[in-house]
C-alpha cells in the first residue's frame, strides 16, 4: 500500500518563496505527481518526477529524493492565484494515483 | 481539444434513489479513472479502465457502487441505492495509457457534486 503525508496548511507573502514537503512510503514507486486544485475546481497537473532531482516548469520546481521517500514543491515569486491546495500523488507499478490529503496554501498580501 | 467531460454537474437526490454520473474521456486516453473526494478522506481512487476493461476496483465501497466503459468514449458510474455518506465530489480521469516510465499524466474533469438528502 501507499501512505503519504504533506501538511495541512501553509501561509506565505506574496512575492515570497514556499517548499511544500511530501513524504511517502510505498510498495511500489512508478512517479511522484504534484497537482494544483482551486476551490471548487478540478485538480489539474502540475509536475512530475520519476528519477532522483529537481525538475524546474517556470515559477514552479520539483524535487524527488526516492531514496528518502520524499519530494517538495517550490513555488517562486508567489502570486495570490497560488493560493489553493497541492496535492501529492504517487503511482504504483500500475497507473492507478495515490494522493495524499493536500496542503491548503493561502498568499497573503 | 475537449477536456473530460462528465454530467451532471450537480446532482441532489434522496436516500434510497438510484444515482447515474457520465463521463467521457479525452480522446485517444486509453485509461480511465474514476475518483470521490471528501473533507475527510481527501481524493480516492475507486475504480479503473484500461482499454474499456475494469483493472482495479478495490477502491469501490461496497456493492451499492458499479461502473462500466461500454466503450472507448463512454463510462457510467452508479450508485443503487443511495445513502447520505456517499455526499462528494467525483471525478473522472483520463490518460493516455502508455506503459514504461512515462508520464502517462491524468487529466480531470470538472467533477459532479453529489449530494444525497
Amino acid at each position: 500500500g501507499q501512505n503519504i503525508d504533506q501538511p495541512t496548511e501553509m501561509t506565505a507573502t506574496e512575492g515570497a518563496i514556499v517548499q511544500i514537503n511530501c513524504t511517502y512510503q510505498t510498495s511500489g514507486f512508478n512517479g511522484l505527481f504534484w497537482y494544483q486544485q482551486h476551490a471548487g475546481e478540478a485538480p489539474t497537473f502540475l509536475s512530475y518526477n520519476v528519477l532522483d532531482g529537481l525538475e524546474e516548469k517556470g515559477r514552479f520546481s520539483s524535487f524527488l529524493s526516492r531514496s528518502k521517500g520524499y519530494s517538495y514543491l517550490l513555488l517562486k515569486e508567489l502570486q495570490m492565484k497560488d493560493s489553493a491546495s497541492y496535492l501529492c500523488a504517487v503511482r504504483d507499478w500500475g497507473r492507478a494515483l495515490t494522493f495524499g490529503s493536500g496542503t491548503r496554501l493561502q498568499v497573503q498580501p | 481539444d475537449a477536456g473530460v467531460i462528465q454530467s451532471p454537474r450537480h446532482e441532489v437526490t434522496e436516500m434510497g434513489q438510484e444515482v447515474t454520473l457520465r463521463c467521457k474521456p479525452i480522446s485517444g486516453h486509453n485509461s480511465l479513472f474514476w475518483y470521490r473526494q471528501t473533507m475527510m478522506r481527501g481524493l480516492e481512487l475507486l475504480i479503473y479502465f484500461n482499454n474499456n476493461v475494469p483493472i482495479d476496483d478495490s477502491g469501490m465501497p461496497e456493492d451499492r457502487f458499479s461502473a462500466k466503459m461500454p466503450n472507448a468514449s463512454f463510462s457510467t458510474l452508479k450508485i443503487q441505492p443511495s445513502e447520505p455518506r456517499d455526499s462528494a465530489v467525483y471525478f473522472c480521469a483520463s490518460s493516455p495509457g502508455t506503459s514504461g516510465r512515462s508520464t502517462d499524466t491524468q487529466y480531470f474533469g470538472p467533477g459532479t457534486r453529489l449530494t444525497v438528502l
